[in-house]
């Protein structure tokens, strides 16, 4: 089973609007990592968070993270087309070794 | 520096017969994990790698097994093809152990008939 469901499953929007989908999961945590997936391909890494930290930014994106909740929340500011792609949260279960991925969400942004 | 690369691409297998998929790590790195993404979904972690013994094992039965080599290259089996096993199958590095990105491979997407 899978450990974090994203929301929404899916979110269209025009471009320069922002755009926030959220991440919980189950068990705790050491850390939290958001990935982009374009078309079915490999991921690529956004960024990572760890329990400890309640905000974080790198370039357009702001990830918060709430562990008392078990939530985690991505926002890509002033959306671009090129930012179309699936986005999945995944939290490695205090194991340290076993990542667990959400069902992701699929961002579609209009130009 | 040369990122995760995956073998092949694309195959196309029938049921009941095995499979070997491919992935060269990220150089420097020691720990790779094998995932498995079927259409709509999110990866599921198969099992992980460091230094050539397996260190961790989702939910997948014995008919998935792997390697890991001294050059700290993978190798995913499976074993008696089904159905289900159709899905992309993700290899990720990571530099070490415990709370790193994962480079994640370009997947090798495998259709069982």
């Amino acid at each position: 089973s899978q450990q974090g469901e994203e929301d929404p499953q899916a979110l269209s929007i025009q471009e320069g609007e922002n755009a926030t989908m959220n991440c919980s999961y189950k068990t705790s945590i050491n850390n939290l990592q958001w990935y982009r997936q374009n078309s079915g391909r490999g991921l690529v890494h956004l960024i990572l968070i760890r329990s400890n930290e309640r905000e974080k930014h790198s370039g357009r994106l702001r990830v918060t993270l709430d562990t008392s909740k078990k939530s985690s929340s991505l926002l890509i500011t002033a959306s671009r087309a090129a930012d179309t792609a699936s986005y999945f949260c995944a939290t490695d279960a205090n194991t340290g070794n076993q990542f667990y991925f959400g069902t992701g969400t699929s961002l579609t942004v209009i130009p | 520096e040369t990122g995760v690369t995956q073998s092949p691409t694309h195959l196309i297998k029938t049921r009941g017969q095995q499979v070997t998929l491919r992935c060269s790590s990220q150089s420097g790195h020691n720990t790779v994990s094998w995932y498995q993404q079927a259409l709509g979904q999110g990866p599921q972690f198969i099992f992980q790698y460091y230094r050539e013994e397996e260190n961790g094992r989702g939910n997948f039965p014995p008919r998935f097994s792997g390697l890991q080599f001294p050059n700290y290259s993978s190798e995913l089996n499976v074993n008696a093809l089904e159905l289900d096993d159709s899905a992309l199958y993700l290899c990720a590095s990571r530099p070490r152990m415990g709370g790193n990105e994962q480079f994640f491979g370009p997947g090798t997407r495998l259709t069982v008939l």
